[in-house]
């Protein structure tokens, strides 16, 4: 069971936005502004997409965006594309020197 | 360009240790906090270590406190974690992750992998 909650799965077509859910508690996603997103095909490594709840490292395309309300963070992908689908995990700094994370969230471009 | 390549992954039964080497290059390594994580089977990551950049600090999660040790050699660009007394729970993939800095508390580069199944 993982500390932050995100749905098993999502999808939308080619060209379409699909958002991505990931809830804590006031103790770590709502405590601090410091969630992060990752984008990971089996075997791979994962990829950072998204810091600090909005931020995009450099070569992140603008199509990938993170917001937070409260306890709940949001990856938002725009303008779907083939290469995006793949598993997309949520993370928060927890306090006392921790990290959480989410289970996990299957984006599937249809 | 950053490349973090895990090793020392296999098969160990119940109670046994084993101990993971993550080789770090394409960066200064001996200025950047590392982390382990793991992904264990059908589940999502799991933030397992954290060591400071010249291991003044290190930090545990709950589920491994006590049994595992992290540890790093800087003028060797390594990463090491010690893993004693293992369970079955603690059969996963284990990547190597180095900490963006800056305050981020986020993990910018990652490994492969490096699997460990505990099985008797």
């Amino acid at each position: 069971q993982s500390v932050l909650t995100q749905p098993p799965s999502a999808s939308g077509s080619p060209g379409q936005s699909v958002t991505i859910s990931c809830t804590g508690s006031s103790s770590d996603v709502g405590a601090y502004n410091y969630v992060s997103w990752y984008q990971h095909y089996p075997g791979k490594a994962p990829t950072l997409m998204i810091y600090e709840v909005t931020r995009r490292p450099s070569g992140v395309p603008d199509r990938f965006s993170g917001s937070k309300s409260g306890n709940t963070a949001s990856l938002t992908v725009s303008g779907l594309q083939a290469e995006d689908e793949a598993e997309y995990y949520c993370s928060s700094y927890g306090g006392s020197n921790n990290w959480v994370f989410g289970g996990g969230t299957k984006v599937t471009v249809l | 360009q950053v490349q973090l390549v895990e090793s020392g992954g296999g098969v160990v039964q119940p109670g046994g240790s084993l101990r993971l080497s993550c080789a770090a290059s394409g960066f200064t390594f001996s200025i950047y906090n590392m982390h382990w994580v793991r992904q264990t089977p059908g589940k999502g990551l799991e933030w397992v270590a954290f060591i400071a950049y010249d291991g003044s600090n290190k930090y545990y999660a709950e589920s491994v406190k006590g049994r595992f040790t992290i540890s790093r050699g800087n003028s060797k660009n390594t990463l090491f974690l010690q893993m004693s007394s293992l369970r079955v729970e603690d059969t996963a993939v284990y990547y190597c992750a180095k900490d963006m800095g800056s305050g981020s508390f986020s993990f910018d580069s990652w490994g492969q992998g490096a699997l460990v199944t505990v099985s008797s």
